[in-house]
This record gives C-alpha cells, structure tokens and sequence, in this order.
C-alpha cells in the first residue's frame, strides 16, 4: 500500500492564481481531511469528508472548496491565493472518524 | 474551546535518557488521543492511540498515558536514541457533538538527541 499521497511537494503561486492540491489514497478508508500548518500553531482542520460525496467545513474552511467523487481522492482547491494561505498543507485519511489518522507527507505552498 | 498544551517547546538530551514528554488539554470530554512524530519536512506518523477509556498504550520503547481528570497525557520514551529526534505532537479526537474527526493539535516538543 502507498498510504496516503499528495501531489505537488512543493508549489509557488501568485496571488489570485487558482490550484488544486491532490490526495489519494489507497486503504479504503472513509474518512478523509485536510489540515494546514503553521509556524507556531498547531495543525488546523480546514475541510473533511465522511465518504464519498459527503463533505463538510473544518475550522478554517474560507479560501478553500473540496469534493468527493470517489472514496480514494480527495482533492483540496484554491480558488484565488492569497498570501495568508503560504503553509504546509496536510492530507489525512482514517477507517471511521474515531479511528486512528494515517497523515500524507505534506504540500509546501507558498503564495507571493 | 479545546485547548491543547505541550511542555516543554524543546529538548536535548545525550542517547540513552529516559524521557517524558507532556502534554495538557482544557477538555475532559474527549474520544481518544493519539501521539504523531513529525521530521523535519515530513508528514506526521501516528506512534500510539489511547481510547478514553484506557489509561495507557505501549509500542516498543514508546509508552503513552492518559489522565482525563486532570487533562493530561505524557509520552515516555525509554533508551532514547539519535533516531527519535524529532517533533513530536499530540492530538485529542472530541466527544460526540464536535466536529467529526476534527484532532485538536499541540504545537509539539522537537526532541534532539545527541550521541
């Protein structure tokens, strides 16, 4: 099993550009989300999905759109960057939502 | 609001110490908390999970406990070794009524250990 991927590693935008951040992954699981991390915070949620065609806000959901066409991808998009959304983008996926959370290694983004 | 606390922020300590790292949470109402290791440019690996009903997890050199009375978790790391440096961080799932599978982070303890 490759776990959990992401696509870029590492990516540079401008601002008012318009990308998507890839995850898959290939376990099976049903539960997937997307945290954002940040110099001197913890990791926060920004979007999540219970399953296929379910999706839902995080905690710092403004700037960002999900969908969940199928149960293995679940891909993250910026619809106009901006500066403020420069951090390091973390997909994660678990069996349920109580279950123990598999992290992909990451997206380095940064928006000039 | 869940608020999640790890002391100490850093540590260095020579190979072969035994360690103890904490971590707090304002919550008591919580599902279960997992700890994460984190290297440098990397993602996070999940190291242990303890339910709320449990008291404590092992895994090898790795032992996790859980007190939710009094708010607290600690990672003890025995023999530690130059390999587990690191940043190592703490997560709690919320109970029922919070935001499905939405982990509450700790901003870590980046752990040097130095041979």
């Amino acid at each position: 099993n490759a776990g959990v991927t992401q696509t870029p590693k590492f990516q540079v935008l401008k601002t008012g550009q318009s990308m998507t951040l890839q995850c898959a992954q290939d376990m099976n699981h049903e539960y997937m989300s997307w945290y954002r991390q940040d110099p001197g915070m913890g990791l926060r949620l920004i979007h999540y999905s219970v399953g296929a065609g379910i999706t839902d806000q995080g905690e710092v959901p403004n700037g960002y759109n999900v969908s969940r066409s199928t149960t293995e991808d679940f891909p993250l998009r910026l619809l106009s960057a901006a500066p403020s959304q420069t951090s390091v983008y973390f997909c994660a996926s678990s069996l349920g939502d109580t279950d123990t959370q598999y992290f992909g290694p990451g997206t380095r983004l940064t928006v000039l | 609001k869940q608020e999640v606390t790890q002391i100490p922020a850093a540590l260095s300590v020579p190979e072969g110490e035994n360690l103890v790292l904490n971590c707090s949470f304002t919550d008591s109402a919580i599902y279960n908390l997992q700890w994460f290791r984190q290297d440098p440019g990397k993602g996070l690996t999940s190291l242990l999970l303890i339910q709320s009903s449990q008291r404590e997890q092992t895994s090898g050199r790795l032992n996790a406990s859980l007190d939710k009375s009094s708010g607290r978790s600690t990672l003890y790391i025995a023999a530690s070794q130059p390999g587990d440096s690191a940043t190592y961080l703490c997560a709690f799932l919320g109970d029922r009524g919070s935001t499905l599978g939405r982990l509450y982070f700790g901003r870590g303890t980046q752990l040097t250990v130095w041979p």
